[in-house]
């Protein structure tokens, strides 16, 4: 599975848009990009995937750039309950039985 | 739906001692995992399973144990812990669809 680069850590005001940077600059053509988020020290929780093309879905909006190298996880209206880690993974199987996690992104939502 | 359970939520062994991680869903999910969460960490994959009587390693499985003789319940084995196993423990499902993973509340274990 290809490796991800993400930022330790990122601080984002409430009521603005958060954008979560990852790179992933060896994937393959038939690896897919997950986001999960684990809040505090709960399980952790799916967010979005997505392949070649830009997903959205009530959680948030993925997009991936056209060589597919990097990603951006958008959360369009940040709340204080999104202050989470969040995790970008690559990975070859398109069902996700057997994730990855690097350290991912802390988000701190501040009022 | 009681989606993904984990039975114990806290435990303490000493060590030496073996114990079983208990972890049940009710999805019918043909995939599930084992993944260990340590301090300012990210998770690490302990044994997965894509079904009934099939199992793997993941990327740390020395000290572990896993079978699946349901597609319900996947029991993670500690045969005889050690410090360095003290850990939160995280069982999560996914169905044959793909693409989400489900996470149980996760175990909290500590050993002595």
């Amino acid at each position: 599975d290809a490796k991800t680069t993400q930022p330790p850590s990122m601080d984002c005001a409430e009521g603005r848009a958060a954008n979560l940077p990852c790179n992933h600059s060896t994937i393959s053509g038939n690896e897919y990009v997950y986001w999960y988020r684990q809040i505090h020290s709960q399980g952790p929780q799916y967010i979005i995937h997505g392949l070649k093309n830009n997903e959205t879905n009530e959680m948030a909006s993925l997009i991936i750039t056209e060589d597919r190298k990097s990603s951006t996880l958008i959360l369009p209206h940040a709340t204080l309950r999104d202050t989470a880690v969040y995790y970008c993974i690559v990975s070859l199987a398109s069902s996700g039985y057997a994730l990855n996690f690097g350290k991912g992104t802390s988000l701190l939502v501040t009022p | 739906n009681a989606g993904v359970t984990q039975t114990p939520k806290f435990q303490v062994l000493k060590t030496g001692q073996s114990m079983t991680l208990q972890c049940a869903q009710d999805m019918n999910h043909e995939y599930m995992s084992w993944y260990r969460q340590d301090p300012g960490m990210g998770l690490r994959l302990i044994h997965y399973s894509v079904g009934a009587g099939i199992t793997d390693q993941g990327e740390v499985p020395n000290g572990y144990n896993v079978s699946r003789s349901t597609t319900e319940d996947f029991p993670l084995r500690l045969l005889s812990a050690a410090p360095s196993q003290t850990s939160v423990y995280f069982c999560a499902s996914e169905g044959l669809a793909g693409g989400m993973q489900f996470f149980g509340p996760g175990t909290r274990l500590t050993v002595l």
